[in-house]
């Protein structure tokens, strides 16, 4: 148990549908992550929020919303998907962004395996 | 943009032996790095890190050896254990953004 719990475990959506991915963090952190993890590729960085503001957009096409309403929950909106986009949906926090190089070590959740169909 | 990768996929060690994993990165800036673990269904966990002034640490049964020259980092399990399988990604930073590799499967056979 890492303090960070994501909700569903997996998703199976069409490429019409809108669904969204919840995080929550129980660590008291103010940095929250969205990371995208694929078969056989590295982890790739999607959105950073601080204190509730977004710090980082990672290029991330628009059919990806992110939503940070405080420091402990995280959404990302998904809508009209492509089949390119499943993947497992990781999130994390950590206690601030930056500060990865100080020491704030990045916690993940266990992800959401998503599929598009 | 910067590579970091590993120089094999799979890794098969016997219970007991030490297991060696290797990562090279390209971005010689880099100051920062760290090894994570991911189990079979389970977002990646925290192993130990590293920064550049320093080219060995040791945590609990891992030590972690960072070689500037030939920008080469290498995870060592001592007396490895069939908890240890599971996929080992090497992530490095100069900037706070982690860069990661794709990650080395790890399996351990009695």
């Amino acid at each position: 148990e890492t303090g960070v719990t994501q909700t569903p475990r997996h998703l199976v959506m069409g490429m019409t549908n809108k669904k969204s991915l919840k995080c929550e963090q129980h660590l008291g952190h103010n940095a929250m992550y969205w990371y995208k993890q694929s078969a056989k590729k590295p982890l790739e960085l999607m959105f950073v929020y601080n204190f509730k503001e977004q710090t980082e957009n990672n290029s991330v096409p628009s059919r990806f919303s992110p939503e940070c309403p405080n420091s402990s929950h995280l959404f990302l909106h998904l809508h009209t998907l492509q089949p390119e986009d499943s993947a497992l949906y990781l999130c994390a926090s950590s206690q601030t962004y930056p500060g990865t190089r100080s020491g704030n070590t990045i916690y993940f959740g266990e992800g959401s395996w998503l599929t598009v169909v | 943009g910067e590579n970091v990768g590993l120089h094999l996929p799979t890794l098969s060690v016997q219970e007991g032996d030490n297991s060696i994993i290797n990562c090279a990165y390209s971005n010689s800036a880099s100051d920062y790095f760290i090894w994570y673990k991911q189990e079979s269904g389970k977002g990646p966990q925290f192993i130990i890190d590293i920064r550049s002034n320093m080219d060995k640490r040791q945590g609990q049964r891992v030590t972690v050896l960072l070689n500037k020259t030939v920008k080469h980092l290498s995870l060592q399990i001592a007396a490895t254990q069939p908890g240890d399988s599971a996929v080992y990604f090497c992530a490095e930073t100069d900037t706070d953004k982690l860069i990661f590799g794709t990650g080395t499967r790890l399996q351990v056979f009695p």
